[in-house]
């Protein structure tokens, strides 16, 4: 079955580059996701890439993408405090009217 | 826009007691998504509607859970019976249903079964 994967906790310092990595199996995907969960709320959708790009740059965030090897990461510059959060990696094939399949999250925590 | 709307927020019963969750889609999307989140299993799809008819509910754990989604503005999760492993947050989300459209998530409801 589909499966993504995420290492589960990332520390950085304020003001370095944070990179979140993924890895996913469904070589379907068509729609890649990065959702951003802060203590105790939803999620909130940071940005997503489809499978035909390589890049996406979004003010502080760039999303890389390599098809080959299903692999899949989020950067985020110039890294805040206000960016402590767990963030998600999610695929669909179709996205608008099929589930998302979710990573297990990465715990970003930033050191002042 | 209010965004997804769910109720209530925080949800506290004892085993054995019947629980509704209850969430409201954005005006106009088609497609409505029931996810769970627990600790060990993170998130995972229980149901999905997609023009109020039920998709794909092979994410339902078991018989005590049931979903409806009456008309476009409404849709309910049920427990029933509740137990104290069903204690997660229920998460409801929404889209339009077109091919590439975001799935937009609710504040989720927070559930405790003692």
């Amino acid at each position: 079955g589909e499966d993504v994967e995420q290492s589960l906790f990332l520390s950085v310092r304020e003001g370095d580059s944070s990179v979140i990595n993924c890895t996913y199996t469904d070589s379907s995907s068509t729609y890649l996701y990065w959702y951003k969960q802060e203590p105790g709320a939803g999620l909130q959708l940071l940005t997503y890439i489809f499978s035909n790009m390589d890049m996406k740059q979004d003010q502080r965030l760039t999303v890389l993408l390599n098809k080959k090897d299903k692999h899949l990461s989020l950067r985020i510059a110039d890294t805040q405090t206000g960016d402590s959060a767990i963030y998600f990696c999610a695929e669909s094939s179709n996205s608008g009217n099929t589930p998302l399949v979710f990573g297990k999250g990465t715990r970003l925590s930033v050191i002042a | 826009d209010a965004g997804v709307i769910q109720s209530p927020r925080h949800e506290v019963t004892e085993m054995g007691q019947e629980v509704t969750l209850r969430c409201k889609p954005i005006s106009g999307h088609n497609s409505l998504f029931w996810y769970r989140q627990t600790m060990m299993r993170g998130l995972e799809l229980l149901i999905y509607f997609n023009n109020n008819v039920p998709i794909d509910d092979s994410g339902m754990p078991e018989d005590r859970f049931s979903a409806k989604m009456p008309n476009a503005s409404f849709s309910t999760l049920k427990i029933q019976p509740s137990e104290p492993r069903d204690s997660a947050v229920y998460f409801c989300a929404s889209s339009l249903g077109t091919s590439g459209s975001t799935q937009y998530f609710g504040p989720g409801t927070r559930l405790t079964v003692l």
